[in-house]
């Protein structure tokens, strides 16, 4: 069984860093590309980054690049997203999503994380 | 990456069918048969429903079906049931290895 277990939200005030965690089990990880996707309080889906299966290619959304780092260490079976420059529009549940395949080309997500929560305020 | 516009709102009785449609650009959804479509329940993570337009992941009824035409992709519920309200998403490969999903669309069951 799939299981992504997210970690490392919590309070942060507007301009402040945070570092998100998946820990990733029942799959080979190394084989498929990472997302990292957002819920805003009552908002819908914002995808926010992406990384391919060796880690060597990366993605953002407008909205977070030169802001957020993706990556991930494929000896761990663990995804990472490091948030620096937070703002209040960053507030969210941010999960952690398994693509379809070894690159980030087609947003076919077989399995989410329940999603760890994100609050930037002051 | 601006994001793919759904209706707000769908509803209809049980047994009937409805559509929920999915709009892009011909940057995303109409340059790539690369649409898919998520269900999400009040609490819980999205669940994959349909891939590359028309696709079932194992597991999901075949109730559910995918299409697309130009920039605007659909997903038709048929013989709706209690149990499929909930949102739905849509999403799209776009241009520079993104991901755009839908506005989401919340499906009430009559």
């Amino acid at each position: 069984e799939v299981q992504l277990l997210e970690s490392g939200g919590g309070l942060v005030q507007p301009g402040g860093s945070l570092r998100l965690s998946c820990a990733a089990s029942g799959f080979a990880f190394s084989g498929n590309a990472m997302s990292w996707v957002r819920q805003a309080p009552g908002k819908g889906l914002e995808w926010v980054s992406g990384i391919n299966a060796g880690g060597f290619s990366t993605h953002y959304a407008d909205s977070v690049k030169g802001r957020f780092t993706i990556s991930r260490d494929n000896s761990k079976n663990t995804l990472y997203l490091q948030m620096n420059s937070l703002r209040a529009e960053d507030t969210a549940v941010y999960h952690c999503a398994r693509d379809q395949g070894a690159l980030v080309d087609t947003c076919t997500i077989r399995d989410w994380g329940q999603g760890t929560l994100v609050t930037v305020s002051s | 990456q601006s994001a793919l516009t759904q209706p707000a709102s769908v509803s209809g009785s049980p047994g009937q069918s409805i559509t929920i449609s999915c709009t892009g650009t011909s940057s995303d959804v109409g340059s790539y048969n690369l649409v898919s479509w998520y269900q999400q329940h009040p609490g819980k993570a999205p669940k994959l429903m349909i891939y590359e337009v028309s696709k079932w992941p194992s597991g999901v009824s075949n109730r559910f079906s995918g299409s697309k035409s130009g920039n605007t992709a659909s997903l038709t519920i048929s013989g709706l049931q209690a149990e499929d309200e909930a949102d739905y998403y849509c999403c799209s490969y776009a241009s520079s290895r993104s991901y755009v999903f839908g506005t989401g669309t919340k499906v009430t069951v009559l």
